[in-house]
């Protein structure tokens, strides 16, 4: 069965400066992957997924993720991070909707 | 109304009590999802519909009665329920089971089990 493990329970980042969010999965073949996110009292929004092709993928509010089948990793990453990315980051992994599977989820915290 | 629609929002209920939370999606999706979201912990997969057919019932005790009577909607009947029931339970629809489209999500009806 797949796996998924994001690493960092929070991160915190001042307003301006890069970021990268950690996701490692384990899966036998290549999965879809997806970054959503979640800000409080909300439900979760989609950044970007990854089914095959590019393994660069841009998604909304400027995020980007790159597969790396090697290293069995889906990072998600931002170059410029705003206040409003303030929220709690899961990526998931599965072979389709069905039997998707979630992390734990990484809480971000955007510092003045 | 666009987009997946839950309700109601927030629910309290004692033990004993019956209710039903429901989701209402309007974007022609054929598949629709019950997820569990408990504090500290993954999202939990609970159903899976598909053209109004159960397709996952992934482990959920019975005191959760999901129902499907169509393709647009989805109810999650409570009975008898545990204090260690109250989490938010998110509705999602997808187009298909395995297409390359995304899973949408309703904003989630946030439980409390007295």
């Amino acid at each position: 069965a797949q796996s998924v493990t994001q690493p960092d329970i929070h991160i915190t980042v001042s307003e301006g400066a890069s970021l990268e969010l950690r996701c490692n999965y384990s899966y036998g073949a290549t999965p879809y992957l997806f970054w959503y996110v979640q800000s409080p009292g909300q439900g979760l929004q989609l950044l970007l997924k990854y089914f095959s092709g590019d393994t660069l993928v841009q998604g909304i509010k400027g995020f980007e993720a790159e597969f790396k089948r090697s290293q069995s990793s889906f990072n998600l990453r931002k170059p410029s991070v705003h206040w409003s990315d303030a929220a709690e980051y899961f990526c998931a992994v599965g072979p389709g909707f069905q039997k998707l599977v979630f992390g734990t989820g990484t809480r971000l915290l955007v510092s003045p | 109304e666009t987009g997946v629609t839950q309700t109601p929002r927030h629910l309290v209920m004692g033990m004993t009590n019956k209710k039903s939370l429901k989701c209402e999606q309007h974007l022609g999706h054929n598949a629709m999802y019950w997820y569990k979201q408990s504090a500290k912990k993954p999202l939990e997969l609970m159903f899976v519909y598909n053209f109004k057919e159960q397709t996952e019932n992934n482990s959920v005790p019975s005191r959760f009665s999901p129902e499907c009577p169509n393709s647009s909607h989805l109810f999650l009947h409570l009975h008898t329920l545990q204090p260690e029931d109250s989490a938010l339970y998110l509705c999602a629809s997808s187009q298909g089971l395995m297409d390359t489209g995304e899973l949408f999500f309703g904003e989630g009806s946030r439980l409390t089990v007295l």
